[in-house]
C-alpha cells in the first residue's frame, strides 16, 4: 500500500518554515526522500535508515521513527527553489522504492 | 551520482500501436527500474530489469504488455505494447548500484507519451 503524505499541497512565503509527512502502514527499513520539479525527473534529496535517525544538509532536514512507521522533512526558511513536489520513497527491507502520494509545495516571495 | 538519459524524451502515437523506450547509464550499475507516472500522479514502479534475466513485474503490470530488455550493465529499454489512451504517462528509468535497501535510485529525465 501506497506511504501517505501530508500535506497534499502547501503554499508559502519565502523564509517559512515547513513540515511533510509521510506515513506507512507497513514496517519500513528505509524512507527516501525525492524533489520533482514540473516537468524534471525527481531529485534524490536524502536516504534515512532504520534506528530512528535525523538527517540533513543546508536547510532540510528530516527525521524516521521506525516504530511509528512514519517520516518528517523539515524545510526551513524555505527559499523559491524549494518549490517543487516531494515524495518520499519507502522500502521494507528489499530494494524496491514504494513512493508516497506526494506533497506539492510552493514559495512565493 | 549517475547520468541517465532516455530515448525518446516525448512522443505523440496511435492507439493500437508499440512505442520502445531506450534507457542508458554513462556508467554501469546493478539495478535499473521503470517507473509510470500519470499526470499529477505519484511514481509507480512497473518492472525491475534484471541483466542476464527476465525482469520481474509489480503486480498489475505484465511482459506482453510492457516487455522489457537488459542487455548489459548500461542500457535498458522498456517497449509499452499495443497502446491506448490509458497508457499516457510519463515513462521513467531509475538505476541503482548496490541493490539494497540503503540504495540511492537516480532518475533519467522520463519520456512523456502522449496515446491519440
Amino acid at each position: 500500500q501506497q506511504p501517505v503524505q501530508s500535506p497534499q499541497a502547501v503554499i508559502l512565503r519565502e523564509g517559512e518554515d515547513a513540515v511533510i509527512n509521510c506515513s506507512s502502514s507497513k514496517a519500513l527499513y528505509s524512507v527516501h526522500w525525492y524533489r520533482q520539479k514540473h516537468g524534471e525527473a525527481p531529485v534524490f534529496l536524502m536516504i534515512l535508515l532504520k534506528g530512528g535517525e535525523q538527517k540533513g544538509h543546508d536547510k532540510i532536514s528530516a527525521s524516521f521513527n521506525e516504530k511509528k512507521q512514519q517520516s518528517s522533512l523539515y524545510l526551513t526558511a524555505s527559499q523559491l527553489s524549494y518549490s517543487g513536489t516531494y515524495f518520499c520513497g519507502t522500502t521494507g527491507g528489499g530494494n524496491k522504492l514504494t513512493f508516497g502520494t506526494g506533497t506539492q509545495l510552493k514559495v512565493e516571495l | 551520482s549517475a547520468v541517465i538519459s532516455q530515448k525518446p524524451s516525448r512522443d505523440i502515437c496511435q492507439r493500437g500501436t508499440s512505442l520502445t523506450i531506450q534507457c542508458q547509464v554513462d556508467s554501469q550499475v546493478t539495478m535499473m527500474f521503470w517507473y509510470r507516472q500519470q499526470p499529477g500522479q505519484s511514481l509507480t514502479l512497473i518492472a525491475t530489469a534484471n541483466q542476464g534475466s527476465e525482469a520481474t513485474y509489480e503486480s498489475g503490470f505484465v511482459i506482453d504488455k510492457f516487455p522489457i530488455s537488459r542487455p548489459n550493465l548500461t542500457f535498458s529499454t522498456l517497449t509499452v505494447s499495443n497502446m491506448s489512451p490509458e497508457d499516457s504517462s510519463i515513462y521513467l528509468c531509475s538505476v541503482g548500484t548496490s541493490g539494497t535497501s540503503t540504495d540511492t535510485q537516480y532518475f533519467g529525465p522520463g519520456t512523456r507519451l502522449t496515446v491519440l
